[in-house]
C-alpha cells in the first residue's frame, strides 16, 4: 500500500456544489496532514492543515480527519470555477522528522 | 514579507553540464527541501536539510547534491545533467512549531530542460 493515496479523479462538479476530495494513508504516516492546491504551472499552496480527529473549518474549506479509518478529506463548499486545480494531500511521517509524503493529487474542475 | 524564491525560473542546458538551482528563503526556517515534479510521479523528494551543515538524501537523490552553508539558502546541483532530469523543481521550507506541525511552504519552481 502506498503511504498516501488519493482518488486520481478527475473530479468535476457544478458551480455552487460541494466538492469532496479524499485521501487514505498507511500506518507509516500518521501525525499531521495537509492539503495543498496547485494551479496549472504554479507551485503547491498550503490551504489546510489538520492534526487531530474531527473537522477543521476555514471559510469554504473543511478538512476532516479520521485516524481510526485512516482517511482525511477536504470539502469545498459553494465551489467556484477558481477552485479548479489539482489538490494534493500530504502526510507527516511518524519517524521522518519534518518530511512530508504526498499523494498523486486529484484534479478538480468546477464548471459554471 | 517573508518569502521563498528560486532562480532561475527557467533553464535549458545540455547533457553533461553541471547546473545549480538556487533557493533562498527569508522565513528563517531550519528545514529546507528540494522536490521534483513529473507527470505521473507527483512530488518526489530529492534532498533535504534540517539546518546549517546538515543534508540528507531523499527518495530520488542520485545525480543531485546540496549544501547548506547558511539558514537562508539550499542550492541544488546537478553534477552532470541527464535528459531524465528534465522536470519542474520546487524548493520548500518549514519550521517546527510544536505538536508536530511542519507546514511546508513552496517556492515558485524552476523548469529545467536538459537537451
Amino acid at each position: 500500500q502506498k503511504e498516501v493515496e488519493q482518488n486520481s479523479g478527475p473530479l468535476s462538479v457544478p458551480e455552487g456544489a460541494i466538492a469532496s476530495l479524499n485521501c487514505t494513508y498507511s500506518d507509516r504516516v500518521s501525525q499531521s496532514f495537509f492539503w495543498y492546491r496547485q494551479y496549472s504551472g504554479k507551485s503547491p499552496e498550503l490551504i489546510m492543515s489538520i492534526y487531530s480527529n474531527g473537522d477543521k473549518e476555514d471559510g469554504r474549506f473543511t478538512a476532516q480527519l479520521n485516524k481510526a479509518s485512516q482517511y482525511v478529506s477536504l470539502l469545498i463548499r459553494d465551489s467556484q470555477p477558481s477552485d479548479s486545480a489539482t489538490y494534493l494531500c500530504a502526510a507527516l511521517g511518524g519517524t521522518s522528522y519534518g518530511k512530508l509524503t504526498f499523494g498523486q493529487g486529484t484534479i478538480l474542475t468546477v464548471h459554471p | 514579507d517573508a518569502e521563498i524564491t528560486q532562480s532561475p525560473r527557467h533553464k535549458i542546458t545540455e547533457t553533461g553540464r553541471q547546473v545549480t538551482l538556487a533557493c533562498h528563503q527569508t522565513w528563517n526556517h531550519n528545514n529546507m527541501f528540494w522536490y521534483r515534479q513529473d507527470l505521473g510521479h507527483g512530488l518526489r523528494l530529492i534532498h533535504y536539510s534540517y539546518g546549517v551543515q546538515d543534508t540528507n538524501k531523499g527518495e530520488v537523490s542520485d545525480g543531485y547534491s546540496v549544501s547548506r552553508s547558511n539558514t537562508e539558502d539550499l542550492p541544488l546541483t546537478l553534477e552532470s545533467a541527464a535528459s531524465s532530469q528534465t522536470s519542474v523543481y520546487f524548493c520548500a521550507s518549514s519550521e517546527s512549531r510544536g505538536q508536530g506541525t511542519y507546514e511546508q511552504y513552496f517556492g515558485p519552481g524552476t523548469r529545467l530542460t536538459v537537451t
